[in-house]
C-alpha cells in the first residue's frame, strides 16, 4: 500500500527565517510527486511535480527536491503571504494520487 | 487563470434533502475526474473517479448510492449527495488531469442542517 507522511505537522516561522518541509513516501513504482499549496476554504493549488531523484524545481521562494524516499520543500526567507497549508501527494499505477496529511505553515511578520 | 471550476461554491441545505454539485474542466476535455472529501485540519481523502461514458469507480467505504456520480460530458462530472445529513458537512473538491498535472478546482463547502 503506497503510503505518504508529511512533517512536522505544523510550523511557524518568522519572516525571513528559512525551513524545510519533508515529505517521506513508501510506493511501488512512483510515477510521480507532486506538491501543492493549499489556502483556507480553497482548492490546493498545484506548485510542482519531480518525477525521478535527484530533480530539483525552483518557484520564487520553494525549492523542492526528490530522493529515493523522501522530497523536500524548501522555503528561503518567506513572506507572510507563504502561509498555508502545503500537500505532498505521489502518483503510482493507475490515475489516482495518494497524499500526505500535510504541513500548515505560518509566517508571521 | 482557473483550470476546474466548481459551482455552487457554497450550499446549505436543509437534512433529507438531495444536494447536487458540478465540476467541470475549463478549455480541455477530461475523460477522468476524481471526487475528493476534506474535513478540517485534515488532509484530502478520495472518495471516487468519475468516468466519461461508464460508472464512477468508488473508494472502499464510501456509499455509491448516496453518492451519485455522473459524467455527462468529457467537460462535466457532476457530484449528488442525496438524502443529505449533518454528518455529510463536508468540504468536496474534485480535480482532473490535464497533461501531466492533476489540477483541482476550488472546491463546495456544503453544510446540512
Amino acid at each position: 500500500e503506497d503510503q505518504v507522511t508529511q512533517s512536522p505537522e505544523a510550523l511557524r516561522l518568522q519572516e525571513g527565517e528559512s525551513s524545510s518541509l519533508n515529505c517521506s513516501y513508501t510506493v511501488s513504482g512512483l510515477r510521480g510527486l507532486f506538491w501543492y499549496r493549499q489556502d483556507p476554504g480553497k482548492g490546493p493549488e498545484f506548485l510542482f511535480t519531480l518525477y525521478s531523484a535527484g530533480e530539483e524545481k525552483e518557484k520564487e521562494r520553494l525549492k523542492a527536491t526528490l530522493t529515493k524516499k523522501e522530497s523536500f520543500l524548501h522555503i528561503t526567507a518567506p513572506k507572510p503571504e507563504d502561509s498555508a497549508t502545503y500537500l505532498c501527494a505521489v502518483a503510482t499505477s493507475g490515475s489516482r494520487l495518494t497524499f500526505g496529511e500535510g504541513t500548515q505553515l505560518t509566517v508571521n511578520p | 487563470g482557473a483550470v476546474v471550476s466548481q459551482h455552487p461554491s457554497w450550499v446549505i441545505c436543509k437534512s433529507g434533502t438531495s444536494v447536487k454539485i458540478e465540476c467541470r474542466s475549463l478549455d480541455f476535455q477530461a475523460t477522468t475526474m476524481f471526487w475528493y472529501r476534506q474535513f478540517p485540519k485534515q488532509s484530502l481523502m478520495l472518495m471516487a473517479t468519475s468516468n466519461e461514458g461508464s460508472k464512477a469507480t468508488y473508494e472502499q467505504g464510501v456509499e455509491k448510492d448516496k453518492f451519485l456520480i455522473n459524467h455527462a460530458s468529457l467537460t462535466l462530472s457532476t457530484l449528488t449527495v442525496t438524502s443529505a445529513h449533518p454528518e455529510d458537512s463536508s468540504f468536496y473538491i474534485c480535480s482532473a488531469w490535464r497533461g501531466e498535472t492533476q489540477y483541482f478546482g476550488p472546491g463546495t463547502r456544503l453544510l446540512v442542517l
